[in-house]
């Protein structure tokens, strides 16, 4: 069973802050997606890498995924109220045998106060 | 296009009591997962159906069932509601493995 930990399970910050929130584990992932969920909502698809040591940005959020592809973390700049929400990073494996079980980890709470 | 709906939006049951919730997915997605989500335990997958067959199951005891019609839309039963089963449930939809998958706004469930 791999141990999948995201933090800070909870952020408070003011707008026009930056921060960084974090996906650790011990298990080597094939990929990893990072999801927000907004209040009553369900999860959206923010990104996928794929690569170790691969970057992507979306807007004023930037998605690095660790050479090893055991970790990743996303940064967002002058973060907006817009961008309050649960941030959710679902590591993706291989299937074996034809199944797969999807895991997400706990997720960081992000709070962006105007 | 619309988007993946899920009724009711929120359901209040007693325990020992059962429960339905539907899904209906993205016109054309015909893999269509359930997750459970608790402030505790996070986002868990409960099953899968493609094609109206389960094709992966989580760790759930078996009192959490589920089916797939012919038009792709979902149900997902709970027999027998502990207060525990009290979360939010949430579907998605995707053409199959590997697509990505879009979730609907999921149905509250409280068990009192």
């Amino acid at each position: 069973t791999q141990l999948l930990e995201q933090s800070p399970q909870f952020l408070s910050i003011q707008e026009g802050e930056n921060l960084t929130v974090y996906c650790n584990s011990s298990s080597v992932f094939s990929s990893l997606q990072w999801y927000r969920q907004e209040p009553g909502e369900g999860p959206v698809l923010l990104v996928t890498v794929v690569t170790g040591g691969e970057v992507k940005k979306l807007k004023r959020l930037t998605f690095q995924f660790g050479d090893a592809r055991k970790d990743s973390s996303l940064h967002i700049t002058a973060a907006q109220p817009g961008d309050t929400g649960l941030y959710l990073c679902a590591p993706r494996n291989q299937a074996s045998g034809g199944s797969y079980i999807p895991t997400f980890g706990r997720g960081t709470s992000l709070i962006v106060h105007p | 296009k619309a988007g993946v709906t899920q009724t009711p939006r929120y359901l209040i049951k007693t325990r020992g009591q059962q429960v339905t919730l539907s899904c209906s997915p993205i016109s054309g997605h015909r893999s269509v997962s359930w997750y459970q989500q608790t402030p505790g335990q996070g986002l868990q997958f409960l099953f899968e159906y493609f094609s109206e067959t389960q094709r992966n199951k989580g760790n759930f005891p078996g009192r959490f069932s589920g089916r797939q019609f012919s038009n792709s839309r979902s149900e997902m039963n709970v027999s027998t509601l502990e207060l525990g089963d009290s979360a939010l449930y949430l579907c998605a939809s995707s053409l199959g493995f590997g697509h990505e998958q879009f979730f609907g706004p999921g149905t509250r469930l409280t068990v009192l």
